[in-house]
């Protein structure tokens, strides 16, 4: 299983550029979310989907969209890219809660953004 | 915000040595988690403990949770090189997760 993967690990954008960052799980979990990790703030949630079909906002969505386009996969939109959204994005998995245990997440590798 | 602090923000240590980091939440909570971060990588879970567990063993790790103080600790007993990392808290409302800002941990070998 590869867990977790992101596509892309690098992007350098110039202001107002638009692009989507991929997510894919392959551990047949329900929830996924989008995050933002900045210098000192920690991760931030951007979007979640506890499920497939459902998406809802979290800490910091403006500027962002989201797709849940089946179980496996949930990309993160930026339309018009902007300085503020350089940072490096995490997406995460987990399991349908069903007791102890299914409040773990679990994280890809990241992707780096730089927005000139 | 739920966002917890880590404390300290920077912890320096001997191979060998135990390394104590702490965690402290704002609201009640149902568990709390801990993961680890190597650099430029994800993060993987740790450890989970729940709301009505004071004290967690796995392994080399010990986790307190004081909730009446609205904190936790992790302890990272004879650590290792491979112990460098950043270590962050977790708690959850639900579906969302709210981590705090993380202790950069170097053992020094």
């Amino acid at each position: 299983n590869a867990g977790v993967t992101q596509t892309p690990k690098f992007q350098v954008l110039k202001t107002g550029q638009s692009m989507t960052l991929q997510c894919a799980q392959d551990m047949n979990h329900n929830s996924m979310y989008w995050y933002r990790q900045d210098p000192g703030m920690g991760l931030r949630l951007i979007y979640y989907s506890a499920s497939e079909g459902t998406t809802d906002k979290g800490e910091v969505p403006n500027g962002y969209n989201v797709s849940r386009l089946n179980k496996r996969e949930f990309s993160l939109r930026l339309e018009s890219a902007a300085p503020s959204q350089t940072s490096v994005y995490f997406c995460a998995s987990r399991p349908r809660r069903v007791g102890v245990g299914t409040d773990t997440q679990y994280f890809g590798p990241g992707t780096r953004l730089t927005v000139l | 915000s739920q966002q917890g602090e880590e404390d300290p923000q920077a912890l320096s240590i001997q191979e060998g040595e135990n390394a104590t980091m702490n965690c402290s939440y704002k609201t009640s909570i149902n568990n709390l988690q801990w993961y680890r971060q190597n650099s430029g990588r994800g993060l993987v879970h740790l450890i989970l403990i729940r709301s009505n567990e004071r004290e967690k063993h796995s392994g080399r790790l010990r986790v307190t949770l004081d909730t009446s103080k609205k904190s936790s600790s992790l302890l990272i007993t004879a650590s290792r090189a491979a112990d460098t990392a950043s270590y962050f808290c977790a708690t959850n409302t639900g579906n969302q997760f709210y981590f705090g800002t993380g202790t950069s941990l170097t053992v020094i070998p």
